[in-house]
């Protein structure tokens, strides 16, 4: 089945520092999430994005919308103790209702 | 307010036995999901229900069979447990698709041995 390709796969960053990542796909998408995990827990969506090009912010954290819709970028400014966790990206194809998601970055800050 | 509730949390089973993951959740959502997460590979969708009643399978739906008898739940069943089923499942809802916006439960530990 098809999966989205997340990169870097893990990171270990300083509190403090910014973090970028990012997500591609051999098909179109009309919709990108992000989502992220804490340990023991389900994912989280953190930004849903629904138009090619689109840039949208939550706090800390914002997102794009690739413009060729196959792929999606995600910044994390000014990383904190509490932003350690998995974040997936995840595509929406239209018409249907299946969510794919990508296979996760891993991410520890170092106080 | 519950949200999305899985049970078992954890179950270890030996191979050829059978179990039954159960997912309830209480805000009327119209499709559930449930995703297999293994290390490396993300988040794997097993099958989907858009509603009561119906089943659809998704990218990774050997082994299991669901059903959808109450809006509310979706059963995940495995018939004959095998070592590569070892994995956390996770059960998700949503209100419609088309948004991308899942709600989800806490994840279920399984391990076969």
């Amino acid at each position: 089945g098809q999966q989205l390709n997340q990169s870097p796969q893990s990171m270990f960053i300083q509190e403090g520092e910014d973090v970028s990542m990012n997500c591609t796909s051999s098909s179109i998408f009309n919709t990108w999430l992000w989502y992220k995990q804490d340990p023991g827990e389900g994912p989280v969506l953190l930004i849903a994005l629904y138009k090619a090009g689109e840039l949208t912010s939550n706090g800390r954290l914002t997102a794009q919308f690739g413009i060729t819709r196959k792929d999606s970028f995600l910044n994390i400014s000014a990383s904190i103790p509490s932003d350690v966790g998995i974040y997936f990206c995840a595509g929406l194809e239209g018409g249907y209702q299946k969510v794919t998601f990508g296979t996760g970055t891993k991410l520890q800050v170092i106080p | 307010n519950a949200g999305v509730t899985q049970t078992p949390k954890f179950r270890v089973l030996k191979t050829g036995q059978s179990m039954t993951l159960l997912c309830a959740q209480d805000m009327n959502h119209e499709y559930m999901y449930w995703y297999r997460q293994d290390p490396g590979m993300g988040l794997r969708l097993i099958h989907y229900s858009v509603g009561e009643g119906t089943t659809a399978k998704g990218e990774v739906p050997d082994g299991y069979n669901v059903s959808r008898l109450k809006k509310q739940n979706f059963l995940l069943g495995l018939e004959s447990a095998a070592p590569s089923q070892t994995s956390v499942y996770f059960c998700a809802s949503s209100l419609a698709g088309g948004t991308g916006e899942l709600f989800f439960g806490e994840g279920s530990r399984l391990t076969v041995l």
